[in-house]
């Protein structure tokens, strides 16, 4: 039921993209994508809502394929602020269901 | 402050005493969502209310898990009997809407607790 994330882990240099998945077994109405910093609170950055419409971050963008129960973070010209754990968030009736994790650590 | 508060930040407690854990929402949020995270996971649903009425608390993993919002705004997330299993980091989060769907949640920095 847990959605799975990969890769678990990922390191980047500064300016480096990613690509960070989400997959889950149950259909999804809509996909939410936080970061989490070591020791705070879970950070918002968007939003993929059935249909398309999407609600978040300037410079991170996702996709959402509801046949293949899927999403997708992207990350581009990753900066040092980007480091985190980042976690999907799958809606099922009136809760998220939270995935595995995907830890990021960039360098410079 | 315009965020999502907790308290205590820090709780120890003995095996078997009773602890409660504060929420304070984002003023005028209807939903308020508690979650337990175990170290290196994800956050795990408990219970949702929508203003005063719990309408979800099928993740509370026990009935040692209470948790109550009176008066629609504040909350408070009571653990009788503490459990070593218990020992974790309790999140809230509140959202604007009554629905979960399309509505940004907003996390507090959480209760980290430690039972002994």
């Amino acid at each position: 039921q847990q959605p799975v994330q990969s890769p678990q882990a990922v390191i980047l240099r500064e300016g480096e993209d990613a690509v960070i998945n989400c997959s889950s077994s149950k259909a999804l109405y809509s996909v939410h994508w936080y970061r989490q910093k070591h020791g705070e609170a879970p950070v918002f950055l968007m939003i993929l809502l059935k249909g398309g419409e999407q609600k978040g971050h300037e410079k991170i963008s996702a996709s959402f394929n509801e046949k293949k129960q899927q999403s997708s973070l992207y990350l581009t010209a990753s900066q040092l602020s980007y480091s985190g754990t980042y976690f999907c968030g799958t809606e099922h009736t009136d809760k998220l269901i939270f995935g595995t994790g995907t830890r990021l650590q960039v360098f410079p | 402050g315009a965020g999502v508060s907790q308290s205590p930040r820090y709780k120890v407690a003995k095996r078997g005493q009773d602890v409660a854990l504060r929420c304070d929402p984002i003023s005028g949020h209807v939903s308020l969502f508690w979650y337990q995270q175990a170290l290196g996971q994800g956050p795990e649903f408990l219970t949702y209310f929508q203003n005063e009425a719990q309408l979800d608390k099928s993740g509370l993993p026990s009935d040692r898990f209470f948790a109550e919002r009176p008066e629609g705004s504040v909350s408070t997330l009571k653990i009788q009997r503490t459990q070593q299993e218990d020992s974790a980091v309790y999140l809230c989060a509140s959202s604007l809407g009554g629905r979960v769907g399309g509505e940004t949640q907003y996390f507090g920095p959480g209760t980290r607790l430690l039972v002994l």
